[in-house]
């Protein structure tokens, strides 16, 4: 079956990080990007940033430029995205999204996870 | 970034309509859109790419149209399974960007 598997909900507190993982089944993990997209409550979808799994290259949104992190492990299929120094802001459903290799443009997402809740409380 | 502004923000129809869907872009896209469908705790789902292509697996009643700065996404005849929050997002320029959404509910 063709999924994206997402670890569990997590609560920080302000300056804090978290490690959110996402494990793909179902296809070459190798023949897609793999890009982490959140969703604070009532709000819209931002682009965080992706990762290239065959060569872990990265590309971040500015505005996560120096919080966040992504790694990939080929040997398991998972993605990992790290962001530092929480601030209540954060708070939100983190998704990670496949998106094919583009021929042209950039990237849409035609398999999403289900999304890890992480709630920045002190 | 570019702006998507889709409307209506909402909408309430009867099983059997037909229901359309908007998306603006701030500037031009070419035919670099996506629509996805959203239902609560479950995954995000992609219904269309390259404005008009229907994703593997998706009933032939999602089609999509538009080019440039205007597009609409059309069911042609709503079912309660359609019951969910669609959202368009570009892929042109970078970054990626996302409309707002629509929320459809049935009568």
């Amino acid at each position: 079956q063709v999924q994206l598997v997402q670890s569990g909900a997590e609560v920080k507190k302000p300056g804090a990080s978290v490690k959110v993982s996402c494990q793909a089944s179902g296809y070459t993990f190798t023949s897609y990007y793999m890009h982490w997209v959140r969703q604070a409550p009532g709000q819209g979808f931002e682009w965080m940033g992706m990762i290239n799994p065959p060569s872990g290259s990265t590309m971040y949104a500015q505005r996560f430029q120096g919080r966040v992190t992504m790694t990939r492990d080929t040997s398991t299929s998972t993605v990992y995205m790290d962001l530092s120094t929480l601030r209540f802001e954060d708070t939100a459903l983190y998704y990670c999204a496949r998106a094919p290799v583009p021929a042209a443009g950039l990237w849409y997402f035609d398999l999403w996870g289900r999304g890890t809740l992480v709630t920045v409380s002190s | 970034d570019i702006q998507m502004t889709q409307s209506p923000s909402s909408l309430s129809a009867f099983v059997g309509d037909r229901v359309t869907i908007t998306c603006r872009a701030s500037q031009g896209i070419g035919s670099y859109l996506a629509w996805f469908q959203q239902k609560p705790g479950k995954a995000p789902k992609s219904l269309i790419y390259s404005a008009s292509n229907l994703q593997s697996g998706v009933p032939s009643k999602f089609s999509g149209s538009g080019s440039g700065t205007d597009f609409t996404l059309t069911i042609s005849s709503l079912q309660p399974e359609d019951s969910a929050t669609y959202y368009c997002q570009q892929y042109n320029n970078y970054p990626p960007t996302f409309g707002g959404g629509t929320k459809v509910e049935i009568k």
